[in-house]
Protein backbone atom coordinates (compact mmCIF):
# COMPACT_ATOMS: atom_id res chain seq x y z
CA UNK A 1 0.00 0.00 0.00
CA UNK A 2 1.24 3.47 0.04
CA UNK A 3 3.48 4.68 2.56
CA UNK A 4 5.82 7.45 3.86
CA UNK A 5 9.01 6.80 6.11
CA UNK A 6 10.42 9.76 7.56
CA UNK A 7 13.58 10.20 9.53
CA UNK A 8 14.61 10.49 12.13
CA UNK A 9 12.02 10.67 14.44
CA UNK A 10 13.93 13.47 16.41
CA UNK A 11 16.64 15.65 15.90
CA UNK A 12 18.46 18.20 18.02
CA UNK A 13 21.00 20.91 16.73
CA UNK A 14 22.46 23.98 18.18
CA UNK A 15 21.13 27.32 17.19
CA UNK A 16 23.01 28.19 13.41
CA UNK A 17 23.12 24.59 12.35
CA UNK A 18 21.27 23.22 9.34
CA UNK A 19 18.95 20.61 9.85
CA UNK A 20 17.97 17.54 7.22
CA UNK A 21 14.76 15.21 7.46
CA UNK A 22 14.31 12.34 4.91
CA UNK A 23 11.61 10.56 3.42
CA UNK A 24 10.79 7.99 1.10
CA UNK A 25 8.04 7.03 -0.28
CA UNK A 26 6.27 3.94 -1.92
CA UNK A 27 3.62 4.73 -4.66
CA UNK A 28 5.47 5.99 -8.08
CA UNK A 29 2.65 7.57 -8.99
CA UNK A 30 3.39 10.46 -6.49
CA UNK A 31 3.84 13.76 -7.84
CA UNK A 32 2.84 16.41 -5.17
CA UNK A 33 5.75 16.42 -1.85
CA UNK A 34 4.53 18.86 1.00
CA UNK A 35 6.27 19.56 3.82
CA UNK A 36 4.22 21.12 6.90
CA UNK A 37 5.34 22.33 10.25
CA UNK A 38 2.88 21.48 13.59
CA UNK A 39 3.29 23.58 16.53
CA UNK A 40 2.21 21.96 19.95
CA UNK A 41 -1.47 22.34 19.94
CA UNK A 42 -1.65 23.69 16.48
CA UNK A 43 -2.65 23.05 12.69
CA UNK A 44 0.02 21.74 10.30
CA UNK A 45 1.09 24.79 8.45
CA UNK A 46 2.43 24.65 4.79
CA UNK A 47 6.43 25.54 4.87
CA UNK A 48 7.20 24.27 1.27
CA UNK A 49 6.08 22.01 -1.46
CA UNK A 50 7.86 20.67 -4.42
CA UNK A 51 5.71 18.75 -7.55
CA UNK A 52 7.69 16.03 -9.37
CA UNK A 53 8.88 18.39 -12.41
CA UNK A 54 11.65 19.51 -10.55
CA UNK A 55 14.43 18.38 -8.58
CA UNK A 56 14.98 21.10 -5.97
CA UNK A 57 12.95 24.05 -4.68
CA UNK A 58 14.23 26.91 -2.17
CA UNK A 59 12.59 29.35 0.55
CA UNK A 60 15.01 31.64 2.36
CA UNK A 61 16.37 28.98 4.46
CA UNK A 62 14.31 26.49 3.72
CA UNK A 63 15.04 23.54 0.42
CA UNK A 64 13.38 20.84 -0.40
CA UNK A 65 15.09 18.18 -2.88
CA UNK A 66 13.35 15.25 -4.35
CA UNK A 67 15.11 12.26 -5.99
CA UNK A 68 12.08 10.33 -7.95
CA UNK A 69 14.55 7.56 -9.20
CA UNK A 70 15.08 6.84 -5.33
CA UNK A 71 11.65 7.90 -4.25
CA UNK A 72 13.11 10.46 -1.98
CA UNK A 73 12.68 13.91 -0.51
CA UNK A 74 14.65 15.92 2.09
CA UNK A 75 13.83 18.82 4.00
CA UNK A 76 16.75 21.20 4.61
CA UNK A 77 16.59 23.95 7.10
CA UNK A 78 19.51 26.21 7.52
CA UNK A 79 20.66 28.62 9.72
CA UNK A 80 18.29 27.06 12.49
CA UNK A 81 16.67 29.53 14.88
CA UNK A 82 15.05 28.49 18.12
CA UNK A 83 11.24 28.95 16.61
CA UNK A 84 12.18 26.82 14.31
CA UNK A 85 11.37 24.02 16.73
CA UNK A 86 7.99 22.02 16.32
CA UNK A 87 7.18 18.82 14.75
CA UNK A 88 7.86 18.66 10.86
CA UNK A 89 5.91 16.20 8.71
CA UNK A 90 6.46 15.04 5.41
CA UNK A 91 3.72 14.06 2.78
CA UNK A 92 2.91 12.64 -0.39
CA UNK A 93 0.12 12.66 -2.76
CA UNK A 94 -0.89 12.38 -6.85
CA UNK A 95 -2.18 15.96 -7.40
CA UNK A 96 -4.43 15.89 -10.36
CA UNK A 97 -5.81 11.93 -9.54
CA UNK A 98 -9.55 10.71 -8.43
CA UNK A 99 -8.40 11.15 -4.54
CA UNK A 100 -5.78 14.34 -3.53
CA UNK A 101 -5.26 12.31 -0.43
CA UNK A 102 -2.05 13.12 1.64
CA UNK A 103 0.25 10.25 2.61
CA UNK A 104 2.22 11.76 5.58
CA UNK A 105 5.16 10.75 7.48
CA UNK A 106 5.45 10.10 11.34
CA UNK A 107 7.20 13.48 11.75
CA UNK A 108 10.39 14.45 13.28
CA UNK A 109 10.48 16.44 16.80
CA UNK A 110 13.03 18.75 15.66
CA UNK A 111 14.91 20.70 18.96
CA UNK A 112 16.83 23.99 18.36
CA UNK A 113 19.03 24.69 20.63
CA UNK A 114 19.85 28.55 21.55
CA UNK B 1 -4.60 32.21 7.83
CA UNK B 2 -5.87 29.59 5.34
CA UNK B 3 -9.20 30.34 4.57
CA UNK B 4 -10.43 27.35 6.36
CA UNK B 5 -12.25 27.32 9.42
CA UNK B 6 -13.55 24.68 11.94
CA UNK B 7 -16.30 24.37 14.91
CA UNK B 8 -16.00 23.51 17.34
CA UNK B 9 -12.75 23.93 18.18
CA UNK B 10 -12.89 21.50 21.31
CA UNK B 11 -15.38 19.27 22.15
CA UNK B 12 -15.49 16.36 24.87
CA UNK B 13 -18.11 13.69 24.15
CA UNK B 14 -18.78 9.79 26.28
CA UNK B 15 -18.51 6.39 24.92
CA UNK B 16 -20.99 5.64 22.64
CA UNK B 17 -22.50 8.88 21.58
CA UNK B 18 -22.23 10.75 18.01
CA UNK B 19 -20.43 14.23 17.39
CA UNK B 20 -20.79 16.50 14.09
CA UNK B 21 -17.57 18.56 13.54
CA UNK B 22 -18.13 21.31 10.46
CA UNK B 23 -15.73 23.01 8.22
CA UNK B 24 -16.07 25.85 5.84
CA UNK B 25 -13.35 25.37 3.11
CA UNK B 26 -11.62 28.35 1.40
CA UNK B 27 -13.17 30.59 -1.13
CA UNK B 28 -13.73 28.76 -4.19
CA UNK B 29 -12.45 25.43 -3.38
CA UNK B 30 -14.70 22.87 -4.51
CA UNK B 31 -12.69 19.57 -2.57
CA UNK B 32 -12.89 19.01 1.01
CA UNK B 33 -11.00 16.08 2.95
CA UNK B 34 -11.10 15.01 6.47
CA UNK B 35 -7.95 13.72 8.57
CA UNK B 36 -7.67 12.36 11.89
CA UNK B 37 -4.63 12.95 13.86
CA UNK B 38 -4.06 11.04 17.09
CA UNK B 39 -1.62 12.55 19.24
CA UNK B 40 1.87 11.72 18.45
CA UNK B 41 0.97 10.88 14.78
CA UNK B 42 0.75 11.77 12.02
CA UNK B 43 -2.59 12.94 10.25
CA UNK B 44 -4.45 9.91 8.55
CA UNK B 45 -7.04 10.50 5.63
CA UNK B 46 -10.59 9.93 6.52
CA UNK B 47 -11.92 10.57 2.89
CA UNK B 48 -12.47 13.20 0.48
CA UNK B 49 -15.48 14.87 -0.71
CA UNK B 50 -15.53 17.02 -4.32
CA UNK B 51 -18.51 18.48 -5.66
CA UNK B 52 -20.74 16.98 -3.10
CA UNK B 53 -19.76 13.14 -3.74
CA UNK B 54 -17.02 11.18 -1.86
CA UNK B 55 -14.60 10.14 -4.23
CA UNK B 56 -11.99 8.50 -1.74
CA UNK B 57 -11.90 6.71 1.67
CA UNK B 58 -8.72 5.76 3.97
CA UNK B 59 -9.02 2.90 6.07
CA UNK B 60 -12.03 4.03 8.58
CA UNK B 61 -14.91 2.40 9.76
CA UNK B 62 -18.72 3.06 7.99
CA UNK B 63 -19.11 4.97 11.71
CA UNK B 64 -17.02 7.44 10.06
CA UNK B 65 -19.27 9.65 7.47
CA UNK B 66 -19.97 13.14 5.91
CA UNK B 67 -21.40 15.14 3.37
CA UNK B 68 -20.62 18.10 1.16
CA UNK B 69 -22.91 20.56 0.87
CA UNK B 70 -23.31 23.22 -2.71
CA UNK B 71 -21.57 25.79 -0.75
CA UNK B 72 -18.64 23.16 -0.73
CA UNK B 73 -18.73 23.15 2.93
CA UNK B 74 -18.48 20.03 4.90
CA UNK B 75 -19.83 18.19 7.86
CA UNK B 76 -17.63 15.23 9.02
CA UNK B 77 -20.03 12.81 11.61
CA UNK B 78 -18.80 10.14 13.76
CA UNK B 79 -21.55 7.61 15.49
CA UNK B 80 -20.51 5.30 18.32
CA UNK B 81 -17.57 6.98 19.72
CA UNK B 82 -15.04 5.09 21.01
CA UNK B 83 -12.65 6.34 23.19
CA UNK B 84 -9.47 5.91 20.52
CA UNK B 85 -11.61 8.48 18.16
CA UNK B 86 -10.05 10.89 20.64
CA UNK B 87 -7.76 12.96 18.10
CA UNK B 88 -7.22 16.44 16.77
CA UNK B 89 -9.99 16.23 13.17
CA UNK B 90 -8.31 18.47 10.80
CA UNK B 91 -10.29 19.73 7.42
CA UNK B 92 -8.30 20.26 4.14
CA UNK B 93 -9.62 22.13 1.20
CA UNK B 94 -8.18 21.82 -2.11
CA UNK B 95 -8.83 23.41 -5.66
CA UNK B 96 -7.97 20.93 -8.77
CA UNK B 97 -4.11 20.17 -8.30
CA UNK B 98 -3.31 23.25 -6.09
CA UNK B 99 -2.26 23.73 -2.75
CA UNK B 100 -4.15 21.39 0.15
CA UNK B 101 -5.10 24.10 3.00
CA UNK B 102 -5.38 23.19 6.43
CA UNK B 103 -8.11 24.64 9.42
CA UNK B 104 -7.32 24.77 12.80
CA UNK B 105 -8.72 21.35 13.79
CA UNK B 106 -11.22 20.42 16.18
CA UNK B 107 -10.09 18.47 19.19
CA UNK B 108 -12.43 15.74 20.25
CA UNK B 109 -11.94 14.03 23.33
CA UNK B 110 -14.10 10.89 23.79
CA UNK B 111 -14.34 10.03 27.99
Amino acid sequence: GENVEQHPSTLSVQEGDSAVIKCTYSDSASNYFPWYKQELGKRPQLIIDIRSNVGEKKDQRIAVTLNKTAKHFSLHITETQPEDSAVYFCAASKAGGATNKLIFGTGTLLAVQP
Amino acid sequence: ETGVTQSPTHLIKTRGQQVTLRCSSQSGHNTVSWYQQALGQGPQFIFQYYREEENGRGNFPPRFSGLQFPNYSSELNVNALELDDSALYLCASSWGENTIYFGEGSWLTVV
